[in-house]
């Protein structure tokens, strides 16, 4: 049983358009983080989110955090080609060392 | 500051015989995770350890599956009398303070195949 849910799965778009891509579980994450993973290379951090209702954004990209720190959505404007990869939400529970992992989004932006 | 580094990056194992996966985390961390990914999968946690000590290994198959973090050197991943189903890429990842809030650093990872 997946306790994080990401959606979709994969997801492939023409350069320029916008989209977003979810992480959901039933249970609250006292933290919770995105990675993007290229092929033959390790996740790399992009953004944690710790408040309920956070919001943050990097460059093209918005990550939200839901009220009640149980969902966050990842949203990227106008993609590009180098945003192709493997886009993975993890989560915290608070007073555990254990990060658990989404399944991930595998997007593709066609130039 | 070298990032994290794991080797070998690629290794090939007949079932039955030993594999040795090792993580030198980043300069001045000393929390170190390993994680085991099967292709179009997510990362699953194995194991926690600080210098000399496991903290939470709940994530580790009970058998045939070890780890270590000595004092000196490299953070040590093993995997005695490999079978198929252990071939998948092991990521290992270091943090300066330890717990899941903290920034996790991940290494370009092991992929092991067991033939």
């Amino acid at each position: 049983t997946q306790l994080l849910e990401q959606s979709p799965q994969f997801l492939s778009i023409q350069e320029g358009e916008n989209l977003t891509v979810y992480c959901n579980s039933s249970s609250v994450f006292s933290s919770l983080q995105w990675y993007r993973q290229e092929p033959g290379e390790g996740p790399v951090l992009l953004v944690t989110v710790v408040t309920g209702g956070e919001v943050k954004k990097l460059k093209r990209l918005t990550f939200q955090f839901g009220d009640a720190r149980k969902d966050s959505s990842l949203h990227i404007t106008a993609a590009q080609p180098g945003d192709t990869g493997l886009y993975l939400c993890a989560g915290g529970r608070g007073g555990g060392f254990k990060t658990i992992f989404g399944a991930g989004t595998r997007l593709f932006v066609k130039a | 500051n070298a990032g994290v580094m794991q080797n070998p990056r690629h290794l090939v194992r007949r079932r039955g015989q030993e594999a040795r996966l090792r993580c030198s985390p980043m300069k001045g961390h000393s929390h170190v995770y390993w994680y085991r990914q099967l292709p179009e999968e997510g990362l699953k946690f194995m194991v926690y350890l600080q210098k000399e000590n496991i903290i939470d290994e709940s994530g580790m198959p009970k058998e045939r599956f070890s780890a270590e973090f000595p004092k000196e050197g490299p953070s040590i991943l093993r995997i005695q009398q490999v079978v198929r189903g252990d071939s998948a890429a092991y990521f290992c990842a270091s943090s300066p303070l330890g717990g899941s809030w903290d920034e996790q650093f991940f290494g370009p990872g092991t992929r092991l195949t067991v033939l």
